[in-house]
């Protein structure tokens, strides 16, 4: 069974420091990854996916992430956060074709530091 | 930019009552999903649609839900006899054809009192 693992619920991070939130994943065939973002009382916005090819891909709001299949991890990455940033971001995993779930992580809550 | 629509934002309902919750996915999108948040807790799949038919449900779907294209934009979720653990937030999704990129609406939050 697919599994996501997000190991850090909370992590703070001061204005204009860089950010890397983590992502492990287990799936059994090739993996769809996705990170999603939800601000409070807010619903899901897609920040990036990975299909395939380049394994480094560009997401929106700065955001990029990398695939690594011999460390079955996913990990976000922004090189400057802002205060806008502050929301919970969650991973996820899927098959392709569209008619399985996505699996998500637990979320990681990220505060942003003046 | 087109999205995924959801009402209400807020339903409080009394328990053993049925809800239904309504969703308009994206107009060319084939591919329809629904999603719970449990306050605190993770987004967790609950079913899809494809063709008018379930493609694949959760354990967590059991005979108390129910989904329904009733037209050709509107897709529901209806719970037919409400307990107090189903108060959560329910995420509606679509995406297209061979691609799993979904697209998710605001949610409804789904209070059972």
């Amino acid at each position: 069974a697919q599994s996501v693992t997000q190991p850090d619920i909370h992590i703070t991070v001061s204005e204009g420091a860089s950010l890397e939130l983590r992502c492990n994943y287990s799936y059994g065939a090739t993996p769809y990854l996705f990170w999603y973002v939800q601000s409070p009382g807010q619903g899901l916005q897609l920040l990036l996916k990975y299909f395939s090819g380049d394994t480094l891909v560009q997401g929106i709001k700065g955001f990029e992430a990398e695939f690594k299949r011999s460390q079955s991890s996913f990990n976000l990455r922004k090189p400057s956060v802002h205060w806008s940033d502050a929301a919970e971001y969650f991973c996820a995993v899927g098959a392709r074709g569209g008619a399985d779930g996505l699996t998500f992580g637990k979320g990681t809550h990220l505060i942003i530091q003046p | 930019e087109p999205e995924v629509t959801q009402t209400p934002s807020h339903q409080v309902t009394q328990m053993g009552q049925e809800v239904i919750l309504r969703c308009v996915p994206i107009s060319n999108h084939l591919y329809f999903y629904w999603y719970r948040q449990i306050l605190g807790q993770k987004v967790e799949f609950l079913v899809s649609f494809y063709n008018n038919e379930i493609s694949e449900k959760s354990e967590i779907f059991d005979d108390q839900f129910s989904v329904e294209r009733p037209d050709g934009s509107n897709f529901t979720l209806k719970i037919r006899s409400t307990k107090l653990e189903d108060s959560a937030m329910y995420f509606c999704a679509s995406s297209d054809w061979g691609t799993t990129e979904a697209f998710f609406g605001q949610g409804t939050r789904l209070t059972v009192v």
